[in-house]
C-alpha cells in the first residue's frame, strides 16, 4: 500500500523544546517538501529537498532545520528559535521538483 | 512569497448548483496545478494544466488557463455535499528551482 505518512497525527510541546515530526514515502519518489499551513491559509513552504543528502531552504525555514540521509525519509526538526511554532505541517512527496505533489496527511503542532 | 490567490475565498451553494473559483498569478509558469483540501486533512491533487494548454477536463472538474491574463478557474458542476472543501492553485514558475508555490485558498461549502 504506497503512501506518504506522518507522525505523530497530534503533538503537544513545551516552550523551548525541539521537536522533530516524522515523514515517510514509499513512491520511491525523490523530492520531498515541508509545509507550514496557519489556520484558514495556504502553505508555506519551509524546506525541501530534490535528492538525498541534499535540501533546500523555503520561503521560512527560520527556526526549522531538516536531514535527508535516505531516499525515503525526511524528518522536520522545530527548533526553540522557532518564535510561533504552533501549526499544521504538511509533508509532501513527488518524482521531481515541479511536478505533482502527494501528501500526507498531516501533524499538528501545539506550543503549550 | 504568494504567487496564487484565489478568489473568492469563500463560496456557498446548494448542492446541484455549479461551482466556479479563480486563480490569479504574478509570473509566468511551466504548469498550474488545483488542490483540494478537507478540513484537517493533507491536500490530494485534482488536475494539472500546462501552459501550453487552454482548458482541461476530469470527471466534474473543468479548469481553464489564460496565460495572456495569468489566469485559471476552476468549475465543479452538479456540485455535491462532499465537495464542501478548500482548493488552492499550485504553480510551478517558469525559471525557478520549479518548487510549487500555493495560493491561500477557497473554502467551498455545499449544502444539501
Amino acid at each position: 500500500d504506497g503512501g506518504i505518512t506522518q507522525s505523530p497525527k497530534y503533538l503537544f510541546r513545551k516552550e523551548g523544546q525541539n521537536v522533530t515530526l516524522s515523514c515517510e514515502q514509499n513512491l520511491n519518489h525523490d523530492a520531498m517538501y515541508w509545509y507550514r499551513q496557519d489556520p484558514g491559509q495556504g502553505l508555506r513552504l519551509i524546506y525541501y529537498s530534490q535528492i538525498v543528502n541534499d535540501f533546500q531552504k523555503g520561503d521560512i525555514a527560520e527556526g526549522y532545520s531538516v536531514s535527508r540521509e535516505k531516499k525515503e525519509s525526511f524528518p522536520l526538526t522545530v527548533t526553540s528559535a522557532q518564535k510561533n511554532p504552533t501549526a499544521f505541517y504538511l509533508c509532501a512527496s513527488s518524482i521531481g521538483v515541479g511536478d505533482t505533489q502527494y501528501f500526507g496527511p498531516g501533524t499538528r503542532l501545539t506550543v503549550l | 512569497s504568494q504567487q496564487g490567490e484565489e478568489d473568492p475565498q469563500a463560496l456557498s451553494i446548494q448542492e446541484g448548483e455549479n461551482a466556479t473559483m479563480n486563480c490569479s498569478y504574478k509570473t509566468s509558469i511551466n504548469n498550474l496545478q488545483w488542490y483540494r483540501q478537507n478540513s484537517g486533512r493533507g491536500l490530494v491533487h485534482l488536475i494539472l494544466i500546462r501552459s501550453n494548454e487552454r482548458e482541461k477536463h476530469s470527471g466534474r472538474l473543468r479548469v481553464t488557463l489564460d496565460t495572456s491574463k495569468k489566469s485559471s478557474s476552476l468549475l465543479i458542476t452538479a456540485s455535491r455535499a462532499a465537495d464542501t472543501a478548500s482548493y488552492f492553485c499550485a504553480t510551478d514558475a517558469s525559471g525557478s528551482a520549479r518548487q510549487l508555490t500555493f495560493g491561500s485558498g477557497t473554502q467551498l461549502t455545499v449544502l444539501p
